[in-house]
């Protein structure tokens, strides 16, 4: 168990809807970190918080956002949903600003757009 | 400049075996560079990382290679053991903070 905690498991939704996926850190890491997993694009980086701020961006379309809040949990929101949005949505964290440092991986969420 | 190129796509090795596996990155801006194990249903966890200012680093059965001019580097996983049967990811990361992870390797490990 690496204590970064995502909710929910799975998650299945039409084309167009918007989803939020939640995540919370392990206790003490400031850095949130979101990415996606597919079987064509394999593990993709879409942006990083530091404390409360935007630190990183990687490959995120338009259609997605994130945020952290004060208690260091991170939401990051999907929408206008298309068929190859489904894929597994990772949140790591870690203490150090950097990417040079561990990531500890949460357990994903299972996206499915129908 | 921001791939990194991992081979091979899926490997088959004997218990006790030497499992190898290769990545080569094109950033010369990256300075960090770990590896991931991945087990299925799981999401990645941090298996041992090495900075380019050492040629190899090793813990337990798990060693890095690094060859900076080449821009190339190895993970070998000696006296493989059925339970090293995981997809590794090898990844690399500079001042720019994100990880930039290589496509993946399917391990798998034969009694």
């Amino acid at each position: 168990d690496s204590g970064v905690t995502q909710t929910p498991k799975h998650l299945i939704t039409a084309t167009g809807q918007r989803v939020t996926l939640r995540c919370s850190p392990r206790s003490g890491d400031l850095s949130v970190y979101w990415y996606q997993q597919s079987l064509d694009q394999g593990l993709q980086f879409l942006i990083q918080y530091y404390n409360g701020e935007e630190r990183a961006k990687g490959n995120i379309l338009e259609r997605f956002s994130a945020q952290q809040f004060p208690d260091l949990h991170s939401e990051l929101n999907l929408s206008s949903l298309e068929l190859g949005d489904s894929a597994l949505y990772f949140c790591a964290s870690s203490v150090v600003a950097s990417g040079r440092g561990e990531q500890y991986f949460g357990p994903g969420t299972r996206l499915t757009v129908t | 400049q921001q791939q990194v190129k991992q081979s091979p796509q899926s490997l088959i090795v004997q218990k006790g075996g030497i499992s190898i596996i290769n990545c080569a990155y094109e950033n010369t801006a990256f300075d960090y560079f770990p590896w991931y194990q991945q087990f299925p249903g799981k999401g990645p966890a941090l298996l041992i990382a090495i900075r380019p200012d050492v040629s190899e680093k090793k813990e337990g059965r798990f060693t890095i290679s690094f060859n900076k001019s080449a821009k190339q580097f190895s993970l070998h996983i000696m006296d493989s053991q059925p339970g090293d049967s995981a997809t590794y990811f090898c990844a690399g990361t500079g001042t720019a903070s994100k990880l930039t992870f290589g496509t993946g390797t399917r391990l798998q490990v034969t009694l």
